[in-house]
C-alpha cells in the first residue's frame, strides 16, 4: 500500500459526459501528479500540483482540468468525454522538498467511456 | 516525441534465469532514473532508482546499470521468480526542477516460467 488513495476504482460513463476523479496523497506529501495509462500511449504525465499551485503541465487535453485543495487532495475533471479517453488514471504524490524524488502511485481509476 | 525508449516489449524467462530490460533516453537534462514494477490492476510501484553519478546500483536481486555517455540504462533481475512476473517501466526525470514529471518508457511485460 503506497498510502495514496484514489476514488472511484472504476467509472463507466457515456460519451459527452463529465466525471471527477479524486486523489488523496500520502500524509505530508505536498506534490500531486496525474498520469494517464492507455494501451496505445503508455504512461503519460498529465499535470502536477504543488501545495495548491499548478507546477507543470504535460499533454493534458483542454477538456481536462485539475485542482489541488487546501487539504492537499486533488481532483481531475474530465469533460466532453470521448471513447479515446478510456484509460487508467493514476495519481502519484511525492515530497519534493526532501532528498528523494520518489513518486508513490495510487491504485488508479479505470475509466470506461461507452 | 518518445524521450525514453524501452526494449524488449516482452520477455519470457525460466525460473532462476536473468531478465534484462534496456532503456535509452535523449534528454541529457534527466538526472533521476527509476524503475517501476506494475502488477495487473495495480498502480506502478518503485523498484529501484539511480542517479547518473553512479554506474551501478544493486538492491537484492535487482540491479541497475547506467551508462551516461551512451545515455542508456538497464535493469537486471537475477534469479528470476514467478512472483516477478509483471510489467516493468523505466522512467526519467529532472529531479527537483520545476515540475519533476516522470517520462516513462513503453514498458516490458516479463513472464517467469516455473
Amino acid at each position: 500500500d503506497s498510502g495514496v488513495t484514489q476514488t472511484p476504482k472504476h467509472l463507466i460513463t457515456a460519451t459527452g459526459q463529465r466525471v471527477t476523479l479524486r486523489c488523496s496523497p500520502r500524509s505530508g506529501d505536498l506534490s500531486v501528479y496525474w498520469y494517464q495509462q492507455s494501451l496505445d500511449q503508455g504512461l503519460q504525465f498529465l499535470i502536477q500540483y504543488y501545495n495548491g499551485e499548478e507546477r507543470a503541465k504535460g499533454n493534458i487535453l483542454e477538456r481536462f482540468s485539475a485542482q489541488q485543495f487546501p487539504d492537499l487532495h486533488s481532483e481531475l475533471n474530465l469533460s466532453s468525454l470521448e471513447l479515446g479517453d478510456s484509460a487508467l488514471y493514476f495519481c502519484a504524490s511525492s515530497d519534493i522538498s526532501g532528498d528523494t524524488d520518489t513518486q508513490y502511485f495510487g491504485p488508479g481509476t479505470r475509466l470506461t467511456v461507452l | 516525441q518518445q524521450q525514453v525508449k524501452q526494449s524488449p516489449q516482452s520477455l519470457i524467462v525460466q525460473k532462476g534465469g536473468i531478465s534484462i530490460i534496456n532503456c535509452a533516453y535523449e534528454n541529457t537534462a534527466f538526472d533521476y532514473f527509476p524503475w517501476y514494477q506494475q502488477f495487473p490492476g495495480k498502480g506502478p510501484a518503485l523498484l529501484i532508482a539511480i542517479r547518473p553519478d553512479v554506474s551501478e546500483k544493486k538492491e537484492g536481486r535487482f540491479t541497475i546499470s547506467f551508462n551516461k555517455s551512451a545515455k542508456q540504462f538497464s535493469l537486471h533481475i537475477m534469479d528470476s521468480q514467478p512472483g516477478d512476473s509483471a510489467t516493468y517501466f523505466c522512467a526519467a526525470s529532472k529531479s527537483r526542477a520545476a515540475g519533476n514529471k516522470l517520462t516513462f518508457g513503453g514498458g516490458t511485460r516479463v513472464l517467469v516460467k516455473p
